[in-house]
């Protein structure tokens, strides 16, 4: 059965630090895979997709990155954090059929 | 691009009746409407979908319904219980290519005992 894992669950960090957030599925091959992020309480906004390895897509001008090094591997980056970037990044992924299946989400809080 | 407008933003209704949530789109070229559960601190789960040519699918408790002409569809909850509470999440793509969905701004369904 395919899984999707993201990690970390929670992460606290300064304004101006560096971030790395990853993501593996497991149990598919060439999923299309995206990073969500959800400010409090509000919806989910598109940041990044991919439909193959090295392939990156990007939805909105900020500060982050995104980066597909391996076929079920996405990883989300930025150089320096900002307050904004505060909020529940999720990971999703889409293989043959037409429906997401989300990981569990990190919720990020930049001090 | 495509837009998908929301409502309510909230909704608090006795266990045991119906809860409806609404939705509107923008994009015709849109044809996948998928309706999402998040509970408190976790990722959205699918708990039902339509594509558009289907009018209404309905699984036990929980039916969607399309129309095509006005670009809105409408998810009904049956009989609702205290573990129907949660954000619900509506949204609308195109299913080709990279099939990006646009979400919108989410229902706070409560079910009060």
């Amino acid at each position: 059965s395919q899984t999707i894992h993201q990690w970390p669950a929670t992460l606290v960090q300064p304004v101006g630090s560096p971030l790395s957030l990853e993501c593996t599925v497991e149990g598919t091959s060439n999923p299309n895979l995206y990073w969500y992020r959800q400010a409090a309480g509000r919806g989910l906004q598109l940041l990044f997709y991919s439909v193959g390895i090295g392939q990156i897509s990007s939805e909105v001008p900020q500060n982050l990155s995104a980066s597909r090094p391996q076929d079920r591997q996405f990883i989300l980056s930025s150089k320096k954090l900002l307050l904004s970037d505060s909020g529940f990044y999720l990971c999703a992924w889409r293989g043959s059929y037409y429906g997401y299946t989300f990981g569990s989400g990190t919720r990020l809080t930049v001090v | 691009g495509e837009n998908v407008e929301q409502h309510p933003s909230t909704l608090s209704v006795q266990e045991g009746d119906s809860a409806v949530i609404k939705c509107t789109y923008s994009d015709s070229a849109s044809n996948y409407f998928p309706w999402y559960k998040q509970e408190l601190g976790k990722g959205p789960q699918l708990i039902i979908d339509i594509r558009s040519n289907v009018g209404e699918k309905k699984d036990q408790r929980i039916a969607v319904t399309l129309n095509k002409t006005a670009k809105h569809f409408s998810l009904h909850i049956t009989e609702t219980q205290p573990e129907d509470s949660a954000v619900y999440f509506c949204a609308a793509s195109i299913i080709q290519g990279a099939q990006k969905l646009v979400f919108g701004q989410g229902t706070r369904l409560t079910i009060n005992p």
